[in-house]
């Protein structure tokens, strides 16, 4: 069954850089788009990159735009963001997904928290 | 940003009646919702994509419904292990989405 595993997360200082993967095993994991997605607690859920199936394709939204860095070994089934310049408004339980087209996520990981803090 | 609103916040319910919680979108996302459930500690579940299509293995009590910038999630009959957070999610443009509805045991 399509399982996806979130580590890497933790306790880090602002303006620090945090790297967390996503396990993935179950499924074709070359042939999916994947997502990184973050909730704020007491806050909602926030897309936070995506990246298409080959790895080329990156899109992120402004609040982490030029921090964050989206990017996947499809010969480790593995996927990653790379954290720069944290601030402690980056807090947050930060999950994985896969993409079923076309456009929503039908896989979710458990999530890691990062907490970001002085 | 599409803006997606959950109402209402909290939802108190017997086990065995419905609920119908309601989400919407700042503008027309056409049928690009959809519906995940999350329980403590768990990893969100797709419900509903299209609006309206069950995922894969859902239980036929769970309904969504709309279009634009109206929708509907509807629960038939609460099963003890339906008591979750609910979120709506638009993928019409980017992703964004609603603050989530709970749904509590009465």
């Amino acid at each position: 069954q399509v399982q996806l595993v979130e580590s890497g997360g933790g306790v880090v200082q602002p303006g620090r850089s945090l790297r967390l993967s996503c396990a993935a095993s179950g499924f074709s994991f070359s042939s999916y788009a994947m997502y990184w997605a973050r909730h704020v607690p007491g806050k909602g859920l926030e897309w936070v990159a995506v990246i298409s199936f080959d790895g080329i394709n990156k899109y992120y939204p402004d609040s982490v735009k030029g921090r964050f860095t989206i990017s996947k070994d499809n010969s480790r089934n593995t996927l990653y963001l790379e954290m720069n310049s944290l601030k402690p408004d980056d807090t947050a339980v930060y999950y994985c997904a896969r993409e079923s087209p076309p456009k929503f996520w039908d896989y979710w990981g458990q999530g890691t928290l990062v907490t970001v803090s002085s | 940003e599409i803006v997606m609103t959950q109402s209402p916040a909290t939802l108190s319910v017997s086990p065995g009646e419905g609920a119908t919680l309601s989400c919407r979108a700042s503008q027309s996302v056409s049928s690009n919702l959809a519906w995940y459930q999350q329980k403590p500690g768990q990893a969100p579940r797709l419900l509903i994509y299209g609006a309206s299509t069950r995922a894969t293995g859902i239980p036929a009590r769970f309904s969504g419904s709309g279009s634009g910038t109206e929708f509907t999630l509807t629960i038939s009959s609460l099963q003890s292990e339906d008591f979750a957070v609910y979120y709506c999610q638009q993928y019409n443009h980017w992703w964004t989405f609603g603050q989530g509805t709970k749904v509590e045991i009465k």
